[in-house]
């Protein structure tokens, strides 16, 4: 069964750097049958895929055209997890962030397991 | 900002069926399957649908998706008091390069 766990802190300064980890149980970071994406909501602008990483003979990281340039997704294999890194964040980036396993089946990716999610709060 | 349209509420009586619809475009649902998520209250989005029509192994059968060209839909037989969440909708889009999302569609058992 697989679990994911996240960590980080719940507030964020304007201008600064948004940082989360998310522990993987029950699957390994380096599959090559699952994406590691970031995921949040906000109620102004709902759900939005932020980006995902994977290891298919190399790693891979895809980003949202929204986010695109301040962006970094990170897998950790020494520690069997990955991370987020949203520099430069500003109020609009205040949501409940999740780390979500997209599972293989029938060839796509699905967003199949779900950490239980963290809200981060931009402010001074 | 959510790419996929679905309608803000639905409603039903224990027992009916509930139908909910999801409207993209031909980057998105017009060229790639569908999955659907439900959402309770405090909680993560569950998987519901995935490939447009499977279920995971847990998902109840009263649980059904479909796909016609760049619209989808999510029906719920025999509707419960359980089944009283958020949905939400979800899809590759080719022009964006990611993911999109549907705007969620709150259902509830009158």
């Amino acid at each position: 069964q697989v679990q994911l766990q996240q960590s980080g802190p719940g507030l964020v300064k304007p201008s600064q750097t948004l940082s989360l980890t998310c522990a993987i149980s029950g699957d390994s970071v380096s599959t090559n049958s699952a994406t590691w994406n970031w995921i949040r909501q906000s109620p102004s602008r709902g759900l939005e895929w932020l980006g995902r990483t994977y290891y298919t003979s190399k790693w891979y990281s895809d980003y949202a055209v929204s986010v695109k340039s301040r962006i970094a997704i990170n897998p950790d294999t020494s520690k069997n997890q990955f991370s987020l890194q949203l520099n430069s964040v500003t109020p609009e980036d205040t949501a409940v962030y999740y780390c979500v396993r997209g599972g293989k089946y029938s060839g796509w990716y699905y967003f199949d397991n779900w950490g239980q999610g963290t809200l981060v709060t931009v402010s001074s | 900002q959510s790419v996929l349209t679905q309608p803000p509420s639905a409603s039903g009586t224990p027992g009916q069926r509930v139908t909910i619809s999801c409207s993209g475009s031909s980057s998105n649902i017009g060229s790639n399957t569908v999955s659907w998520f439900q959402q309770l209250p405090g909680t993560a989005p569950k998987l519901l649908i995935y490939s447009s029509r499977q279920r995971p192994s847990g998902v109840p059968d009263r649980f059904s998706g479909s796909k016609s060209g760049t619209s989808a839909s999510l029906a719920i037989s025999g509707l419960q008091s359980e089944d009283e969440a958020d949905y939400y909708c979800a899809a590759w889009d080719d022009s964006l390069d990611g993911y999109v999302f549907g705007t969620g569609t709150k259902v509830t058992v009158l």
